[in-house]
């Protein structure tokens, strides 16, 4: 089974300033994606950023960034020059062609930019 | 361009009552999916379908059905509805199986 695991429940970050999300995940697949989705206080589930596998180079937009250790099955998100609007639930997700399309999240963090 | 969109937003049901989600989506995609949002759990999938007419068993099926008989619908159906069904429900599509949107989100209340 595939499982997605963020260690951090809660989270603050001072404006401006840059701050990371951990992700750790279990599969045994080689082809696969991996997420990060953000939930505003409006609930609205949005996408941030996404991972194939099978690339090296690490993913990135605007100022979002991850770390994708692949050995170390992690992938972690960066965010810098945090802003208000950037308060939000995070939540990893991964989804792989052997899994029957299913999607696994993890269970979330809390992110409060602080002014 | 609507996108994902669901209906009803909230809803309060009593103890064996029985309802349905309705979730539409305007994308042409094949893949939708319905999730439930419970706090600390993050998103767990209820079932899914990858084609008109096809629906499948996610991780938490149980107490819920659903039927796809039209590539933009995708319903989720309470037949009894008990207390531990008070979640969100998400509905999302995909063109592939990854890449979801998502929509807005039903609040569901059991009493």
């Amino acid at each position: 089974a595939q499982t997605v695991t963020q260690s951090q429940p809660e989270m603050s970050v001072q404006e401006a300033e840059t701050v990371t999300l951990s992700c750790t995940y279990d599969t045994s697949e080689s082809n696969y994606y991996l997420f990060w989705y953000k939930q505003p206080p409006s609930r609205q589930m949005i996408l941030v950023i996404r991972q194939e596998a099978y690339k090296q180079q690490n993913a990135t937009e605007n100022r979002f960034s991850v770390n994708f250790q692949k050995a170390a099955k992690s992938f972690s998100l960066k965010i810098s020059d945090s802003q208000l609007g950037d308060t939000a639930m995070y939540f990893c997700a991964f989804g792989g062609r052997d899994t029957g399309n299913q999607f696994y999240f993890g269970t979330g963090t809390s992110l409060t930019v602080i002014p | 361009n609507a996108g994902v969109t669901q209906t009803p937003k909230f809803r309060v049901l009593k103890t064996g009552q029985s309802m349905t989600l309705l979730c539409a989506q305007d994308m042409n995609h094949e893949y939708m999916y319905w999730y439930r949002q419970d706090p600390g759990m993050g998103l767990r999938l209820i079932h899914y379908s990858v084609g008109e007419g096809t629906t499948a068993k996610g991780e938490v099926p149980d107490g819920y059905n659903v039927s796809r008989l039209k590539k933009q619908n995708f319903l989720l159906g309470l037949e009894s509805a008990a207390p531990s069904q008070t979640s969100v429900y998400f509905c999302a599509s995909s063109y592939l199986p990854w890449e979801q949107y998502f929509g807005p989100g039903t609040r569901l209340t059991v009493t």
